[in-house]
């Protein structure tokens, strides 16, 4: 079975600071990596993910994440933080049920974006 | 652009009762699934289907039942309602079944069981 452990349940920056959140996986094939937003009481919102085309992925609202196999990790960075970017972040990785298949998620990352 | 919409979005329920979930994509996707959201445990899948007629069971099955007759509609029914249950439940709908395909996600429904 697959897993997916993200480090630190809260992380806090100042507007304008770098933004990494850490996601380590545990797969026994080459996975398929994705990283999930949720703001407040909504649904969650794809912002990237890994599919083996390329370990350095870009997303949506200036996010990215790297693909490490070595580590088996996959972090996700964003150069400056938005007050917007205050969130929960989920990073999952797919793993097949024959017909279908689930994402197994860590158990996310609250951010915290400071003025 | 509707996507994936559920209802409702808040519900209690007493102990025992029974209730259905609704959960409709716009999207002609054929996969959908439900996923219930815990506190510090991420996302568990409950059930899904590949397509019309077809279901299966995932992770958290137990408690829940599910059908599918359209393409459109996945409702989730809990057939007795247990504390245990309060959650947030999310649909999910994708345009395959592969791994590598990215979920579409409702924007959840409360439910609190007392």
């Amino acid at each position: 079975a697959q897993s997916v452990t993200q480090l630190g349940s809260h992380v806090s920056v100042s507007e304008g600071a770098l933004v990494l959140l850490r996601c380590n996986y545990s797969s026994s094939v080459p996975p398929y990596l994705f990283w999930y937003v949720q703001y407040p009481n909504q649904g969650l919102q794809l912002l990237l993910k890994y599919t083996s085309a390329a370990t350095l992925v870009k997303g949506i609202n200036g996010f990215e994440a790297e693909f490490k196999k070595s580590e088996t990790s996959f972090h996700l960075t964003k150069p400056s933080a938005h007050m917007s970017d205050a969130a929960e972040y989920f990073c999952a990785v797919s793993e097949s049920l024959g017909y279908g298949n689930k994402l197994v998620f860590g158990a996310g990352t609250i951010l915290r974006v400071k003025s | 652009n509707a996507g994936v919409t559920q209802t409702p979005k808040f519900q209690v329920l007493k102990t025992g009762q029974s209730m259905t979930l609704q959960c409709a994509q716009d999207m002609n996707h054929e996969y959908m699934s439900w996923y219930r959201q815990d506190p510090g445990m991420g996302l568990r899948l409950i059930h899904y289907s590949v397509g019309a007629g077809i279901t299966d069971q995932g992770e958290v099955p137990n408690g829940y039942n599910v059908s599918r007759s359209t393409t459109e509609d996945f409702p989730l029914r809990l057939l007795s309602a247990a504390p245990s249950q309060t959650s947030v439940y999310f649909c999910a709908s994708s345009p395959g079944w592969g791994t590598n395909t990215e979920a579409f996600f409702g924007q959840g429904t409360r439910l609190t069981v007392v």
